[in-house]
């Protein structure tokens, strides 16, 4: 089992919908979990941390299920700039912060 | 004001040579990462330091050589250069070890090697 999964999509929504982005995680030791947004020939961007009581900025909530292992990040209203690639990361436990990235989910807004 | 800086931004070289890739952080962080982004834009870590001290090497080819001449810089040294190792380089950094602090990432080091 993979680390961190996601689904690759590509997810094509049109402009104003609501998408929701899962992601799973193998250690059940993990602590920190992100959200980041990659834009295409760009480098990472943290997007939200992800608590445990579930968080929410502005148009994107981000829920976290330990029991499940699962993440998620729900995006309402989408803009046109949403357009990204959305990379789950996860800390992997030990000595020392290790991030481990899912393959990102990509997401395309449309007119 | 950049807060993670790498450069080159690309890199054109052949297989043999040796170079290398600087990366300067002005937030005051203590901790420093190189990451490897692949062609499938799959984002490993390679390297940590953290007060200029070696932290996680992860099982990266010891033709790539990381050094910290002060928590503020990152340099990666890479000797007899592969097909293999064309890859975007990441740098970033983070206030700490904490497994919550968050990554800064700098804008990439697009390497080709021919």
């Amino acid at each position: 089992r993979k680390e961190v999964e996601q689904d690759p999509g590509p997810f094509n929504v049109p402009e104003g919908a609501t998408v929701a982005f899962n992601c799973t995680y193998s250690n059940s030791a993990s602590q920190s979990f992100f959200w980041y947004r990659q834009d295409c020939r760009k480098e990472p961007k943290l997007l939200m941390s992800v608590y445990s009581s579930g968080n929410e900025d502005g148009r994107f909530t981000a829920q976290l299920n330990r029991a499940s292992q699962y993440i998620s990040l729900l995006i309402r209203d989408s803009k046109l700039s949403d357009s990204a690639t959305y990379l789950c990361v996860v800390n992997k436990p030990g000595t020392a912060s290790k991030l481990t990235f899912g393959t990102g989910t990509r997401l395309q807004v449309t007119l | 004001d950049t807060a993670v800086s790498q450069t080159p931004k690309y890199l054109v070289t052949q297989m043999g040579n040796d170079k290398s890739i600087k990366c300067e952080q002005n937030l005051g962080h203590d901790t420093m990462y190189w990451y490897k982004q692949d062609s499938k834009k799959f984002l490993k870590i390679m390297f940590s330091y953290n007060n200029k001290e070696l932290i996680i090497n992860e099982t990266v080819p010891n033709r790539f050589s990381p050094k910290s001449p002060d928590k503020a810089h990152l340099n990666l040294h890479i000797n007899s250069l592969e097909l293999g190792d064309s890859a975007v380089y990441f740098c970033a950094s983070s206030l700490s070890l904490a497994p919550q602090a968050e990554q800064y990432f700098g804008p990439g080091t697009r390497l080709t090697v021919t």
